[in-house]
């Protein structure tokens, strides 16, 4: 139980144009879903936090302009990296949270590998 | 400020045992998580403690003392398979993941 898939695993693209990523939680309905980019070599960084039907949360220095985030449904979230350069290729993760366990733990998608050309 | 420190890497042979150390300054504590993360791929779970002591789980074993804000996990009979990073995170009290850097391990045979 408790599956993440997000897709697509790995996107190329020319820099300007917008690119989108689908978070999903397969096997269980996810109260808040989180946004996590990483660069090589780095720790996870946390982007944002979304819950169903509410604006997300971002962190400092994330422009919310850039990377737009919609948890439309209890099982969906996506995340798009609008007019994308190549300082914005990395790793995306997403996690989901039921909010079932008394600690919240998170379920990690496989990740999207964004290379800006 | 909140701080998670872990050694950036460290080196073990296949069959040892090996620990990896990890301190935290956060404000407020809901728990303490590892993970192992492979090149390439997503973190998946390994542990979580929130009350001190040790916590066991086949060849994999975490413990917490919370008083030193310490925290370590334990990989014994260590295999090539193992060679990943290890992410210490900490739930603060706003129940937020504050992440470590993460420890690179190398086995070696």
């Amino acid at each position: 139980g408790a599956v993440v898939s997000q897709h697509p695993s790995w996107v190329i693209c020319k820099s300007g144009t917008s690119v989108k990523i689908e978070c999903r939680s397969l096997d269980f309905q996810a109260t808040t879903m989180f946004w996590y980019r990483q660069f090589p070599k780095q720790s996870l960084m946390l982007m944002a936090t979304s819950n169903e039907g509410s604006k997300a949360t971002y962190e400092q220095g994330v422009e919310k302009d850039k990377f737009l985030i919609n948890h439309a449904s209890l099982t969906l979230s996506t995340l798009t990296v609008t007019s994308a350069h190549p300082e914005d290729s990395s790793f995306y993760i997403c996690s989901a949270s039921s909010g079932e366990q008394t600690y919240n733990e998170q379920f990690f998608g496989p990740g999207t590998r964004l290379t800006v050309l | 400020g909140q701080n998670i420190d872990q050694p950036t890497e460290m080196t073990a042979t296949e069959g040892a045992i090996v620990q990896i150390n990890c301190t935290y300054q956060t404000s407020g504590f809901n728990g303490l998580f590892w993970y192992q993360q492979h090149a390439g791929e997503a973190p998946t779970f390994l542990s979580y403690n929130v009350l001190d002591g040790l916590e066991e789980k086949g060849r994999f074993s975490s413990f917490l003392s919370r008083s030193k804000g310490y925290s370590y996990l334990l990989l014994k009979e260590l295999q090539m398979k193992d060679s990943a990073s290890y992410l210490c995170a900490v739930m603060d009290s706003n129940y937020q993941l504050i992440w470590g850097a993460g420890t690179k391990l190398i086995i070696k045979p």
